[in-house]
């Protein structure tokens, strides 16, 4: 059964244009994350909602916006992407900082 | 600054050979120690973690780590290692503020 589930799992977008990825979970853990991963690269964590107080990673652009509607849905907004903005994106959650479940992550292209 | 390290990049190792990956944090106070695998084309899943107790933990395919505190190190082993355990490995460290970070990840390629 699927627990963090990311949609969709493969994105092109143009230069500049705006783009939302999706991540939704059934585990109604209360922490939910946004990783960036390029290849060949570590996760960057970009930004986290612990319940509904959001938390910036402080070198994550001003391009990357979040959003959080509900437990169970967090999304992430890319106002202008930028060639440098291709990248594997994964969400996670966590109950509280223990153990993370990962999504399968959305490829997102930049053309 | 504070941060996660992992010290060699990428391994190559015949089958059958043992494996140790390092990693070492600099984070003081308690924390969360885990190992994630990543297999080609494929997304992150938990190997093992360590949250207190016994510090050699054990995990799934055969994987262990031993946590030395005094080391600040949570190194990765395998006796015996198959063609299959090509992947990424990252080492991660929670410290109990929601904040999880990643090593650089080492690339294990097993020669069969």
């Amino acid at each position: 059964d699927a627990m963090v589930i990311q949609n969709p799992r493969y994105q092109v977008t143009q230069f500049g244009k705006p783009v939302t990825l999706s991540c939704s979970q059934t585990l109604n853990h209360n922490v939910m994350y946004w990783y960036q991963q390029k290849s060949s690269q570590a996760p960057k964590l970009l930004f986290h909602y612990y319940d509904k107080d959001f938390n910036n990673e402080a070198d994550t652009p001003d391009n990357f916006q979040s959003r959080r509607p509900n437990t169970s849905f967090c999304f992430l907004d890319i106002r202008s992407p930028g060639l440098g903005d291709a990248a594997m994106y994964l969400c996670a959650t966590s109950s509280s900082g223990t153990m993370m479940y990962f999504g399968p992550g959305t490829r997102l292209t930049v053309t | 600054a504070q941060s996660v390290s992992q010290h060699n990049h990428h391994v190559i190792l015949s089958e059958a050979a043992s494996l140790e990956l390092g990693c070492n944090y600099s984070y003081g106070g308690t924390v969360n120690l885990f190992w994630y695998v990543q297999y080609p084309g494929q997304h992150l899943q938990l190997l093992l973690k360590y949250f207190s107790g016994d510090p050699l933990v054990k995990g799934i395919k055969g994987f262990e780590a031993e946590f030395i505190k005094s080391k600040f190190s949570f190194n990765l082993r395998k006796p015996s290692v198959q063609w299959s355990d090509t992947a990424e490995y990252f080492c991660a460290v929670n410290r109990n503020n929601n904040d999880m970070r990643f090593g650089a990840g080492t690339r294990l390629t097993v020669k069969p």
